[in-house]
């Protein structure tokens, strides 16, 4: 009964490369949201997927940043051109389907993927 | 502005004994509060979900209140084990669905 993955757990990229962060929901779970944490800070909300659809981008940056969630696959965070700005603590986090969006959802998170930027 | 701020920043007690983590809050309109431990290198894991409604939830030696008129919560641990080392997360829904907002934790160590 796995739980949500997250890979790879850390990334290192030179900037102006590509980042590609990986989510697999727990079993069962059709809802995916990321989330950001910066050093000292705490988790900023980035987007909402369902399957296919991106219901809430409104915590993603304008540019360079992208994310999806296939029918079959995993949710894939994309970030382009990558600053030093991006380096941070990614976390992705999935509720199951039926709880919409009340509010009241629980949300399962998964391990995180750790992006440094050189 | 929504805003959760919690306190202490860090906080060291010895093994057995009990503390207490505050939140307090500026998030309008609320939906809900919940309180996240969040061991070193792992993501956040649900402790507890209040409501409006909720003054107190329990989860085995966690027990979080819930003041929605003065906008404050706490987190309550009862006999602290080395195990209970970690960050506790404040985070309030502001609306449904995808408006979290997190506070920047508690950092709890616990000493033998």
């Amino acid at each position: 009964n796995a739980g949500v993955m997250q890979n790879p757990r850390h990334l290192v990229r030179r900037r102006g490369q590509e980042a590609r962060l990986r989510c697999s929901p727990m079993k069962g779970h059709s809802h995916v949201y990321w989330y950001r944490q910066l050093p000292e800070e705490g988790l900023k909300f980035m987007v909402y997927l369902q399957k296919e659809n991106i219901i809430d981008e409104s915590g993603m940056p304008k540019e360079r940043f992208s994310a999806e969630f296939p029918k079959e696959g995993p949710s894939i965070l994309r970030i382009q051109q990558v600053v030093r700005g991006d380096s941070a603590a990614y976390f992705c986090a999935s509720s199951p389907p039926g709880q919409g969006t009340t509010g009241n959802e629980k949300l399962f998170f998964g391990s995180g993927t750790q992006l440094s930027v050189l | 502005k929504n805003q959760v701020e919690q306190s202490p920043q860090s906080l060291i007690i010895l093994e057995g004994k009990n503390c207490t983590l505050q939140c307090n809050y500026t998030v309008s309109p609320f939906s809900n509060l919940r309180w996240y431990k969040q061991d070193t290198g792992r993501g956040p894991v649900s402790l507890t979900i209040m409501t409006f409604s909720e003054n107190t939830k329990s989860n085995g030696r966690y027990t979080a209140t819930l003041d929605a008129d003065t906008k404050q919560s706490s987190l309550h641990i009862t006999a602290s084990q080395l195990s209970d080392s970690a960050s506790y997360i404040c985070v309030v829904s502001a609306t449904a669905g995808t408006a979290l907002i997190f506070g920047k934790g508690t950092t709890l160590s616990v000493s033998s």
